[in-house]
């Protein structure tokens, strides 16, 4: 079974400070993806950044970085210099194949990131 | 352009009401996704659309009712609610059901039901 883990319920970081959050998953599939997602109090959900399991290189995009370790199963999100607006709860979710031919979207309990000023 | 809108934002209705949630994109996504998301969970996945086909029903109550009249539309027909059913509903697409592609997320609508 897929399963996602993030440990972190709730999280503070110094604005213009950088923030690392957890995330660990656990599939036996060897082709997956990893995603981050970011929901603002608005509720839409904001896609991130994207890591697949066969990359050789970490995903950066902008201030956010992945920190793949694939021999942990673990994809850490990096957030640099924070900023206010990065206050928000933050899902990591990984995609495997769930049989005929169809895909799934299994999301971590989520982490919420505070930012101070 | 990696829009998904969702219309109404906000809908209150009653146990006895029919209302129909909306969503649309124009990326030329083939597979469209409604997900339920009560407060401080991560979202749940209720339905999966592949080239306007029905793929996946997660075991989902026939008081909700999908439909996707064409590949840029989806639609969540609601009848006969439970107030438990509250909530935020989600609607996504990506590029395709299979191969691993990221979701595009609506702002979603928020439901109460009273």
């Amino acid at each position: 079974a897929q399963k996602i883990t993030q440990t972190q319920p709730g999280m503070f970081v110094q604005e213009k400070e950088a923030v690392t959050l957890d995330c660990t998953y656990d599939t036996s599939d060897p082709s997956y993806g990893l995603f981050w997602y970011k929901q603002p109090s608005s509720g839409e959900m904001i896609f991130l950044i994207y890591q697949g399991s066969y990359d050789q290189q970490n995903a950066t995009e902008g201030r956010y970085s992945l920190n793949f370790q694939k021999a942990r199963k673990s994809a850490n999100l990096v957030i640099s210099a924070s900023q206010l607006g990065d206050s928000a709860m933050y899902f990591c979710a990984m995609r495997v194949p769930s049989g005929a031919g169809s895909y799934q979207l299994t999301f971590g309990k989520g982490t919420k990131l505070s930012v101070i000023p | 352009d990696t829009e998904v809108t969702q219309t109404p934002k906000h809908l209150v209705m009653g146990m006895t009401n029919k209302k129909s949630l909306k969503c649309e994109q124009h990326m030329g996504h083939r597979a469209m996704y409604w997900y339920k998301q009560k407060a401080k969970k991560p979202p749940e996945l209720m339905f999966v659309y592949s080239y306007e086909k029905l793929s996946i029903n997660e075991s989902v109550p026939s008081r909700f009712s999908p439909e996707c009249p064409n590949s840029s539309l989806l639609n969540l027909h609601l009848h006969a609610l439970q107030p438990e059913d509250s909530a935020l509903y989600l609607c996504a697409s990506s590029r395709q059901l299979a191969g691993l592609y990221e979701q595009y997320f609506g702002p979603g609508t928020r439901l109460t039901v009273t």
